[in-house]
């Protein structure tokens, strides 16, 4: 297993059209993470999975936005109705946690373009 | 909600320099984070720090944990154009449940 991976990589959309990304964990890895990150900031938390249950969503997650994980191993995001303000890098993140750290493994992101 | 303030926000440099940036917050944490990003690229994790007073090194990187676990230091020696990047400190609060929180980064450029 070679990390997290996500696809696509770029995408470019217009305005009002709807948009889904992948993410692929790292195989063992059984919490799964989305962020958003907009050009000269650190990744801000979306939600986070743990197998298949989605336990926490940031109020950044707007009714437009929703994930999935149905079998707890790849997750998908969606978008609908896409603004040009939804612009930015996801990213996904996978991790391990155990006693006193917690560990997140980013994968490339896929970087979305509203027109 | 836990204040996480990173600084320098910007720092660019010459090739051979040293640097430090830094990670502060009034809030105790249980470990903390160091990535360092590329542009277009997701963040790569570079150490965890666990323990009050910790210094952990990565060849010419070494990152310290504040005694009271409430900020941290990265100091880069002899900076080289491939240290350019985002770094990004991440600490994690077990009452934060399974969340962490990011800085907004120091966006470090070495020059060749």
């Amino acid at each position: 297993d070679t990390g997290v991976s996500q696809d696509p990589r770029h995408k470019i959309t217009k305005r009002g059209q709807n948009v889904t990304f992948r993410c692929d964990p790292i195989s063992e890895h059984n919490r799964l993470y989305w962020y958003r990150q907009t050009l000269g900031q650190g990744p801000e938390f979306l939600t986070y999975f743990q197998n298949e249950a989605q336990l926490e969503k940031s109020r950044l997650l707007s009714d437009r936005f929703s994930a999935e994980r149905p079998k707890g191993s790849f997750s998908t995001l969606e978008i609908q109705r896409t603004e040009q303000g939804d612009s930015a890098m996801y990213l996904c993140a996978s991790s391990l946690a155990y006693r006193g750290r917690l560990e997140q493994f980013f994968g490339p992101g896929t970087r979305l373009t509203v027109l | 909600t836990q204040l996480l303030e990173q600084s320098p926000q910007f720092l660019s440099i010459q090739e051979g320099e040293n640097l430090t940036v830094y990670c502060n917050s009034s809030s105790v944490f249980s470990s903390l984070q160091w990535y360092r990003q590329e542009p277009g690229e997701g963040p790569v994790l570079l150490v965890t720090v666990v323990t009050g007073g910790e210094v952990k090194k990565l060849k010419r990187l070494t990152f310290q944990f504040g005694d009271a676990r409430k900020d941290s230091s990265l100091h880069i020696t002899a900076a080289q154009p491939g240290d350019t990047g985002l770094y990004l400190c991440a600490p994690w609060a077990l009452e934060a449940g399974n969340m962490l929180t990011f800085g907004g980064g120091t966006r470090l450029m070495v020059k060749p």
